[in-house]
C-alpha cells in the first residue's frame, strides 16, 4: 500500500509556481521521499528525490518538513507541458526496497 | 543512449490467445521492473529482476503470467492464455543500483494490450 496521501488534483496558471503536497506521517528514518510524473500516455519520469533536506534540481524543488512527515513539490515556472499526474513515493532504499509504490498521484492541470 | 525500448506498442488479441511483450532495459542497468497500468488498479508493479534473476513476484496476478530475463538486455512478460481482464498497459523499466543508496527508475512508453 502507498504510504502516501496526495490531493487527487490541482491546477495552475502558466507561468506561475505549482505546489504540490505530499503527507507521509509514517516515514521512518532509512525512506526517502520520491517524485515521478507521468504525462499522459508516457511512462512514469523520475523528477526528484531527498532524505530530509531541501534538493533543487533543472525540473523542480522538493521542500521536506523538518519532522519529514510532509513534502511539497514546487516547479517554478510551470508550463502546459507540465500538466501530468504527479506521483509522491516514499520508499525504504538500504532495506530491500528496490520496489515504487504509486500511489493515485495529483492531477495537475496547468491552464494558459 | 535509447532509453527503455518496449515493443509491441500496441497489442490486439483475442481471448485465450498468447501474447509477449518485450523489453530492452538500458544498457548497464542491473534492475529491471515491470508494471501494468490501469484505470481500475492504477500502476502496479508485477515482478523485478536483479542481474536478470526475479528477486520479487508478489505482484504478479496468477499463473497465466510469466517473466524471463535471458540475459541482461531483453526481458519477456508473457500472458497465457489472455483474457479479457488483461486488457492495461504494461511499462518496463530499469535503473542502476550504484554506489548511491538512491536511484531512479526510467521507463519505457509502455505496451498497450487489448484483449477482445
Amino acid at each position: 500500500d502507498a504510504k502516501t496521501t496526495q490531493p487527487p488534483s490541482m491546477d495552475c496558471a502558466e507561468g506561475r509556481a505549482a505546489n504540490l503536497p505530499c503527507n507521509h506521517s509514517t516515514i521512518s528514518g532509512n525512506e526517502y521521499v520520491y517524485w515521478y510524473r507521468q504525462i499522459h500516455s508516457q511512462g512514469p519520469q523520475y523528477i526528484i528525490h531527498g532524505l530530509k533536506n531541501n534538493e533543487t534540481n533543472e525540473m523542480a524543488s522538493l521542500i521536506i518538513t523538518e519532522d519529514r512527515k510532509s513534502s511539497t513539490l514546487i516547479l517554478p515556472h510551470a508550463t502546459l507541458r507540465d500538466t501530468a499526474v504527479y506521483y509522491c513515493i516514499v520508499r525504504d532504499v538500504l532495506y530491500n526496497t528496490d520496489k515504487l509504490i504509486f500511489g493515485t498521484g495529483t492531477r495537475l492541470q496547468v491552464f494558459p | 543512449d535509447a532509453g527503455v525500448i518496449q515493443s509491441p506498442r500496441h497489442e490486439v488479441t483475442e481471448m485465450g490467445q498468447e501474447v509477449t511483450l518485450r523489453c530492452k532495459p538500458i544498457s548497464g542497468h542491473d534492475y529491471l521492473f515491470w508494471y501494468r497500468q490501469t484505470m481500475m488498479r492504477g500502476l502496479e508493479l508485477l515482478i523485478y529482476f536483479n542481474n536478470n534473476v526475479p528477486i520479487d513476484d508478489s505482484g504478479m496476478p496468477e499463473d497465466r503470467f510469466s517473466a524471463k530475463m535471458p540475459n541482461a538486455s531483453f526481458s519477456t512478460l508473457k500472458i497465457q492464455p489472455s483474457e479479457p481482464r488483461d486488457s492495461a498497459v504494461y511499462f518496463c523499466a530499469s535503473s542502476l543500483r550504484g554506489r548511491l543508496v538512491s536511484y531512479e527508475q526510467y521507463f519505457g512508453p509502455g505496451t498497450r494490450l487489448t484483449v477482445t
